[in-house]
């Protein structure tokens, strides 16, 4: 059974840092693309960043483009997203979804339960 | 590639057939899948390559379309589908979703 558990959401200051984990299992991690969406509060879904199996290509929202970064290590089986320079308008929750082997083309097939990062002074 | 979903909002009765559209502003072929999201809870991939059902979905909820225009139908609506449901379209970075349709009680 594929199993995704996010971990890291937090309540931080405006400007400051914070990384997400995603620990995966159930599956062959390394042969996955994997990928962040966030949903703030009372609002939609939003794709932020994905990563191909071998972190051979990231790709960014434009609005967090240059401020998170998306790594993986197919060892520990986890997914990251390093987030700097946190605005309030980042407070969501960020869920970690598998994609179906690659994501274009294909979809996210599972999902984590999502972590709250809320950003406040 | 911005998609548009129709109605946002619905009501409706156990029973009734339910059918939600998803427009997208260019052709995205049939790269587009649906997703159930119930409060609190994460989305649920209920429909992929527009026309196929996850495995484990209820045979109820179908998918169509191609190119620009897709809709998602429940072919009679159970106290368990109540819900939000979201198209996402992922021929194309930056990949997107819908806005969202909730489905409520009538």
């Amino acid at each position: 059974e594929v199993h995704l558990l996010e971990s890291g959401g937090d309540l931080i200051q405006p400007g400051g840092s914070l990384r997400l984990s995603c620990v995966a299992s159930g599956f062959d991690f390394s042969t996955d693309a994997m990928a962040w969406v966030r949903q703030a509060p009372g609002k939609g879904l939003e794709w932020v960043s994905s990563i191909n199996a071998n972190s051979g290509t990231t790709l960014y929202a434009d609005s967090v483009m240059g401020r998170f970064t998306i790594s993986r290590d197919n060892s520990k089986n986890t997914l990251f997203l390093q987030m700097n320079n946190l605005r309030v308008g980042d407070t969501a929750v960020y869920y970690c979804a598998k994609c179906a082997g690659h994501c274009q083309y294909r979809h996210f097939d599972f999902w984590g339960q999502g972590a709250l990062v809320t950003v406040s002074s | 590639i911005q998609l548009t979903q129709s109605p946002s909002s619905l009501s409706a009765s156990v029973g009734d057939r339910v059918t939600i559209t998803c427009r997208a502003s260019q052709a995205i072929s049939t790269y587009l899948a649906w997703y159930q999201q119930k409060p609190g809870k994460a989305p649920n991939l209920l429909i992929y390559a527009a026309s196929t059902l996850q495995s484990g979905a209820p045979s109820r909820f179908s998918g169509s379309g191609s190119g620009t225009d897709f809709t998602l139908t429940i072919s009679s609506l159970q106290p368990e589908d109540f819900a939000t449901y979201y198209c996402l379209q992922l021929n194309d970075y930056p990949l997107t979703f819908g806005g969202g349709t909730k489905v409520e009680i009538e």
